[in-house]
């Protein structure tokens, strides 16, 4: 299958600094590709889409502001966490279509 | 919108035994139904797939079934093995949309039991 790529797998900061995670699809091309969160035994919720070359589609409730979202390239989406705050530590995935729909290994972040 | 039930959440099986997950969905418009396995720590694993004109699909262990009338489809994982333990979850798309995004159930905790 389509191979995504995301990085880091896991990072640790500082409460009120930015985190970006990157999202690549290594051998394919996507002009839409999706981020996703997730808690501890608990189901992934869909964040936004990320369009090429356009803005990003937030869901209900989330805050664009501080999830900022880049997708510069058909290959690169970014998710940046601004001002991160513990209660935003989580497990965060991204996701792009090719012939099925691929995730990458996802990032553990943890706000202190 | 798509709204997607999964059972059960969570699920014990011996070594060998068949494992059947099943998920319903709400939105007569998706067509597009993966399932993933997750293990601890890791983003989900696309397993298998069916596409609304098809009502069953099948990769050696594993099969899934659709059907549109009732709305649900279902995993089947035959000849279970310990690393078939994991989260599993079913997904569906929002629409008719095949690229767009994806809802998921609340996921199905398997444990094979040697």
């Amino acid at each position: 299958g389509a191979v995504v790529s995301q990085h880091p797998s896991w990072v640790i900061c500082k409460s009120g600094t930015s985190v970006k995670i990157e999202c690549r699809s290594l051998d394919f091309q996507a002009t839409t590709m999706f981020w996703y969160r997730q808690f501890p035994k608990q189901s992934l919720m869909l964040m936004a889409t990320s369009n090429e070359g356009s803005k990003a589609t937030y869901e209900q409730g989330v805050e664009k502001d501080k999830f900022l979202i880049n997708h510069a390239s058909l290959t690169l989406s970014t998710l940046t966490v601004t001002s991160a705050h513990p209660e935003d530590s989580s497990f965060y995935i991204c996701s792009a279509r090719a012939v099925g729909a691929f995730f990458g290994q996802g990032t553990r972040l943890t706000v202190v | 919108g798509e709204n997607v039930e999964q059972h059960p959440s969570t699920l014990s099986v011996q070594e060998g035994d068949s494992a059947v997950i099943k998920c319903t969905y709400s939105d007569s418009a998706s067509n597009y139904f993966p399932w993933y396995k997750q293990e601890l720590g890791k983003g989900p694993q696309l397993i298998i797939d069916i596409r609304s004109n098809v009502g069953e699909k099948k990769d050696q262990r594993i099969a899934v079934t659709l059907n549109k009338t009732a709305k649900h489809f279902s995993l089947h994982i035959t000849e279970t093995q310990p690393e078939d333990s994991a989260v599993y979850f079913c997904a569906a798309t929002e629409g008719d949309n095949q690229g767009g995004k994806l809802i998921f159930g609340q996921g199905t905790e398997l444990s094979v039991k040697p």
